[in-house]
């Protein structure tokens, strides 16, 4: 099975604050995804990744950056957090683009 | 731009009960569509992917329809349980500016009642 897993559960950071969301797939996958969940609002993706150090914006990519220096990690940044960053963030990761999307458990952040 | 429904938006039934989801898209140029169980408070499991070329996918009491050319799945639970209770999610995989993303919908919120 594919394990995809996001290191905080719950985070709470002030405003101002660089965050660091963490990602890690074990199953060698090449594209790796981060969007954020918001009620009324669904899924929107933030970047995603095709390959080590390549990196795409998404649909919403505003107030965020990314990293991928190892296949297998790929790092969510805020760069000064915002209250408007306040919800749930989720990392997916897929074999290709014709195979399913593996989700972890999400980190709810909370910026006070 | 690709728009995703999801009707409805919620859903209460007694166990026992087989019951249809519904997703429409707009724009019929997708590589596949997933269906994803969400619980609360959780991350998205896999349930079914179809290829653009299929017409349908089974899993256990899952079943899942796609017609590409109507903009329309359809997935089917048979025999509904309680652990069945969740909000289901589909999503199209297409070519964009964003690369081969996702675009989800809003979600089903299913409870079954014992």
């Amino acid at each position: 099975d594919v394990k995809v897993t996001q290191s905080s559960r719950y985070l709470v950071k002030r405003t101002g604050e660089k965050v660091f969301l963490e990602c890690v797939q074990d199953m060698d996958h090449e594209n790796m995804f981060w969007y954020r969940q918001d009620p009324g609002l669904g899924l929107r993706l933030i970047y995603f990744s095709y390959d080590v150090k390549m990196k795409e914006k998404g649909d919403i990519p505003e107030g965020y950056s990314v990293s991928r220096e190892k296949k297998e990690r790929f790092s969510l940044i805020l760069e000064s957090a915002s209250t408007n960053q306040t919800s749930m963030y989720l990392c997916a990761s897929s074999e290709t683009e014709f195979r399913p999307q593996h989700f972890g458990d999400g980190t709810r952040l909370s910026i006070l | 731009k690709q728009e995703v429904t999801q009707i409805p938006a919620a859903l209460s039934v007694p166990e026992g009960e087989n019951l249809v989801l519904n997703c429409s898209f707009t724009d019929s140029a997708i590589y596949n569509l997933q269906w994803f169980r969400q619980d609360p408070g959780k991350g998205l499991t896999s349930l079914l992917l179809i290829q653009s070329s299929q017409r349908e996918q089974t899993s256990g009491r899952l079943n899942a329809s796609l017609d590409k050319s109507s903009g329309r799945s359809t997935l089917y639970i048979a025999a509904s349980q309680p652990g069945d209770s969740a909000t289901y999610l589909c999503a199209v995989r297409r070519w964009s500016n964003s690369g081969y993303a996702l675009n989800f919908g809003k979600g089903t919120s299913l409870l079954v009642t014992p």
